[in-house]
């Protein structure tokens, strides 16, 4: 089983449409879990941490359940600028900091 | 906003020569990494670095790597002997020391693109 998995997609959507991407992650010593976004060709950023209880910014939010192992972002009114993949990622405990990544979820919102 | 620079952004190299790819870390940050992306595939982690000594290593990250901090601003990852294979995009990131619990984020540079020809 992978460490962190995603559904690749791709998903299209019209602009204004919410998505959910989902992630589960096999190691249940994981400490701390983000989810980033990655332009084509660019470098991986955080768009945010995930919490236990469940943590909102803005038009997106992020969901965590322990007992599943899995994790979830919703993205509401969605932009074309958030054309993107959508990177979960997870970080064990006592792992120096370590990230693993899952392979990515790709978003295309269209006009 | 500070942010994590790499260099050079484009590498090319025969097989067998050795690459340096350079990282200057956001200045405040005390964690260090490096991460790989081969084209179409995931973000690996490669090795983080802390207090001058690697904190911990990937399988990937074997005798052909090495890491060093050469001064206080520069981090570098070495690949001695580069293989087809090392072709990937490299990212160095950093993080500050303190955790407040929610996970240390980690900060990555724009990457070095490695092609082994």
């Amino acid at each position: 089983r992978k460490e962190v998995e995603q559904d690749p997609g791709p998903f299209n959507v019209p602009e204004g449409a919410t998505v959910a991407f989902n992630c589960t992650y096999s190691n249940s010593a994981s400490q701390s879990f983000f989810w980033y976004r990655q332009d084509c060709r660019k470098e991986p950023k955080l768009l945010m941490s995930v919490y236990s209880s469940g943590n909102e910014d803005g038009r997106f939010t992020a969901q965590l359940n322990r007992a599943s192992q899995y994790i979830s972002l919703l993205i509401r009114d969605s932009k074309l600028s958030d054309s993107a993949t959508y990177l979960c990622v997870v970080e064990k405990i006592g792992s120096a900091r370590q990230l693993t990544f899952g392979s990515g979820t790709q978003l295309t919102v269209l006009p | 906003e500070p942010e994590v620079t790499q260099t050079p952004s484009h590498q090319v190299t025969q097989m067998g020569q050795e690459v340096i790819l350079r990282c200057v870390p956001i200045s405040n940050h005390l964690y260090f990494y490096w991460y790989r992306q081969i084209l179409g595939q995931k973000v690996e982690f490669l090795v983080s670095f802390y207090n001058n000594e690697i904190s911990e290593k990937s399988e990937i990250f074997d005798d052909q790597f090495s890491v060093e901090r050469p001064d206080g601003s520069n981090f570098t990852l070495k690949i001695r002997s580069t293989k087809l294979e090392d072709s990937a995009m490299y990212f160095c990131a950093s993080s500050e020391v303190e955790d407040s619990g929610g996970g240390e984020t980690q900060y990555f540079g724009p990457g070095t693109r490695l092609l082994v020809l």
